[in-house]
């Protein structure tokens, strides 16, 4: 249990386009979803936390305006890189708490985003 | 806030050794969790093994055990027994009652055959 999926996994786009990223718990329902981006060899740096029905909560240095995250349902959170720029390239991951009460997160597989 | 430390940014073992990555943390809260999480080539984020900070008793997972130093604020991982597939990138982890986790930099083990 507590798959958490990704889609797509790689993707490509031309400066100053606009990127979706979806995350989506596949057997457990998620009222909040975390987004991390990761450079090469480094650790996570968590970008936003993302409740179901409400707006996220964004990190300190995160520009909410270029990074649009949206919780529609409980199982689906959307990561919108819009007017995308070269310096955004990086690995996005989403991951899920099962519960409100839960510590642990699961992870999805992560999306590398390259912009051209 | 909450802080973590991984001191090791690599680290070697042979092929059925036994090998320990060190982690260190800092909080202020009383209740809190604290988790190894391996992350391999294909970068999938996968929980190898966590612990509650109000029990006393070391968990284990298979090959994977922890040594849990409270007053210490010390969060050891000992893999037992080391697989090729073991070889991955180790993150020491902590969440407290924001349920937030907060990472250690990372430790690359390198499994020799």
């Amino acid at each position: 249990g507590a798959v958490v999926s990704q889609h797509p996994s790689r993707v490509i786009c031309k400066s100053g386009t606009s990127v979706k990223i979806e995350c989506r718990s596949l057997d457990f329902q998620a009222t909040t979803m975390f987004w991390y981006r990761q450079f090469p060899k480094q650790s996570l740096m968590l970008m936003a936390t993302s409740n179901e029905g409400s707006k996220a909560t964004y990190e300190q240095g995160v520009e909410k305006d270029k990074f649009l995250i949206n919780h529609a349902s409980l199982t689906l959170s959307t990561l919108t890189v819009t007017s995308a720029h070269p310096e955004d390239s990086s690995f996005y991951i989403c991951s899920a708490r099962t519960g409100l009460l839960a510590y642990e997160q699961y992870f999805g597989p992560g999306t590398r985003l390259t912009v051209t | 806030a909450q802080t973590v430390t991984q001191s090791q940014p690599e680290m070697s073992v042979q092929e059925a050794e036994t090998v320990t990555l060190s982690c260190t943390y800092d909080t202020s809260e009383s209740d809190y969790y604290l988790f190894w999480y391996k992350q391999p080539p294909s970068r999938q984020m996968i929980l190898v093994i966590r612990q509650e900070a109000y029990k006393q008793q070391n968990a284990t997972e298979n090959r994977f055990s922890v040594n849990f130093q409270k007053a210490a604020k010390s969060f050891s991982l000992k893999i037992s027994d080391s697989q090729l597939g073991d070889a991955a990138m180790y993150f020491c982890a902590s969440a407290g009652s924001a349920r937030q986790l907060t990472f250690g930099s990372g430790t690359q083990l390198t499994v020799l055959p």
